[in-house]
């Protein structure tokens, strides 16, 4: 089925560990995202990717690394877990500003 | 610079019943503007989306939306509501297409629940 898979759906982390949310598309969309949602905030932008080998900042990216060494996978890091980062994460493609595509999320716990 | 104001966090409805979600926009140029739902766990998923083609536009499961510009508004409505509309909706606007901004605008989120 043609969308954008996150994995993990769960994880539950120790405050100061690492880890890496993966988000791969089969659409072959240029541009791919990586959103927080926390309660009364809606979605905020972390970081994003116009293309292969490019990534920029978004609204909220301190904390946070990405990569983009494929054109299908967007990769979102947490090299030092704080408990502010307990959020829902979510990652988006599109083709254009009309053609989002959101992933399921991953429900990330900072203890 | 651009902004989406949703006016109610909570809506209630009873199954049948019309819903009414209001979102108000803020822009210096006519937006595009679109409706997205979230159900519990999953993500989110495109309503409607106006592009500026008309002002009223149909999107899916029997959802529209009305784009005033005189009222700034861009209200989701649907004539009878069912137990599976229970969700969180979002009024969203795209990015401006200048520079490499490449961010939604989304507002707070409404959760609507349907009572039977």
């Amino acid at each position: 089925n043609a969308g954008v898979t996150q994995t993990p759906k769960f994880r539950v982390l120790k405050t100061g560990q690492s880890m890496t949310l993966l988000c791969a598309q089969d659409m072959n969309h240029e541009y791919m995202y990586w959103y927080r949602q926390d309660p009364g905030m809606g979605l905020r932008l972390i970081h994003y990717s116009v293309g292969e080998g490019t990534t920029a900042k978004g609204e909220v990216p301190d904390g946070y690394n990405v990569s983009r060494l494929k054109k299908q996978n967007f990769l979102l890091g947490l090299e030092s877990a704080a408990p502010s980062q307990t959020s829902v994460y979510f990652c988006a493609s599109s083709y254009s500003e009309a053609g989002y595509t959101f992933g399921s999320g991953t429900r990330l716990t900072v203890v | 610079a651009q902004s989406v104001t949703q006016l109610d966090s909570h809506v209630s409805v009873s199954e049948g019943t019309p819903v009414l979600l209001r979102c108000n926009y803020s822009s210096s140029y006519s937006p595009s503007l679109f409706w997205y739902v979230q159900h519990p766990n999953k993500g989110l998923q495109l309503l409607l989306k106006y592009t500026s083609a008309a002002t009223l536009v149909k999107g899916i499961n029997g959802f529209e939306a009305e784009f005033k510009k005189s009222e700034t508004s861009f209200h989701l409505t649907k004539p009878s509501a069912h137990m599976s509309d229970a969700a969180e909706y979002f009024c969203v606007a795209p990015p401006i297409s200048s520079g490499s901004a490449r961010q939604l605008t989304f507002g707070s989120g409404t959760q609507l629940t349907v009572l039977p």
